[in-house]
């Protein structure tokens, strides 16, 4: 079974500031990490996704996420946000599976960002 | 090509009464999920169809939900009856087919939003 933590469920920051949202996940099996933002009044949008590979990711909007096996984590980061930003983010995991199955996803309780001016 | 569609977007119902949810998932896509957010909690799985099949419906709540996928097309969740506890958002997604060993980007609806008074 796999578990999402997001600390934190509210991020305030000003515009232009640099901002992270923290997500530490744990399984008993190898897995695939995603993040998603939900805008107010829309469904989740795939923001980004670590399969294999480098573990920096670069996803949509300018936001990008680093894997770090050893701390379990996936923090996502941006280096300057804007209005537009505000909205809900969502970590999530799904556990890999050679062959069979699905990959339903396990997520975290999401942290809402709140970029003020 | 149009994204994951849900009906209705809103629904407000009494307990007891009955609730049918409909999914729309993007065209060609064989995979297609469910998953629920309880308010202040996190989005949870609920079932995953392959075509028309179950393959996984170890999220289901209880006996009184029933999804469906007839045809391999649009997907029915139904609560019947509902009661207070199964007020919360009711989120559809969608895939292609998933290469062996890999991963499929899950497309998400806007959800639904059902009230249980």
């Amino acid at each position: 079974a796999q578990s999402v933590t997001q600390l934190d469920s509210q991020v305030p920051v000003f515009e232009e500031a640099p901002v992270e949202l923290r997500c530490n996940y744990s399984s008993s099996v190898s897995v695939y990490l995603f993040w998603y933002v939900q805008y107010p009044n829309q469904g989740l949008q795939l923001l980004l996704k670590y399969l294999s590979g480098s573990t920096l990711v670069k996803g949509i909007n300018g936001f990008e996420a680093e894997f770090n096996k050893s701390q379990t984590s996936f923090h996502l980061r941006k280096p300057s946000v804007h209005i537009s930003d505000t909205a809900e983010y969502f970590c999530a995991v799904s556990p890999y599976i050679l062959t069979g199955g699905g990959n339903k996803l396990t997520f975290g309780t999401g942290t809402q960002l709140k970029v003020e001016l | 090509e149009a994204g994951v569609t849900q009906f209705p977007s809103h629904s407000v119902i009494e307990k007891g009464q009955t609730v049918t949810l409909r999914c729309d998932p993007i065209s060609g896509h064989d995979n297609l999920y469910w998953y629920r957010r309880v308010m202040g909690k996190e989005i949870k799985f609920l079932l995953h169809f392959v075509k028309e099949s179950k393959q996984d419906e170890s999220g289901m709540p209880n006996n009184r939900f029933l999804a469906e996928r007839t045809g391999g097309t649009y997907s029915t969740l139904k609560v019947q009856p509902a009661e207070l506890e199964d007020s919360g958002v009711y989120f559809c997604a969608s895939s292609r087919t998933r290469r062996q060993g890999g991963t499929d980007t899950q497309y998400f609806g806007p959800g639904t939003r059902l009230t249980v008074l």
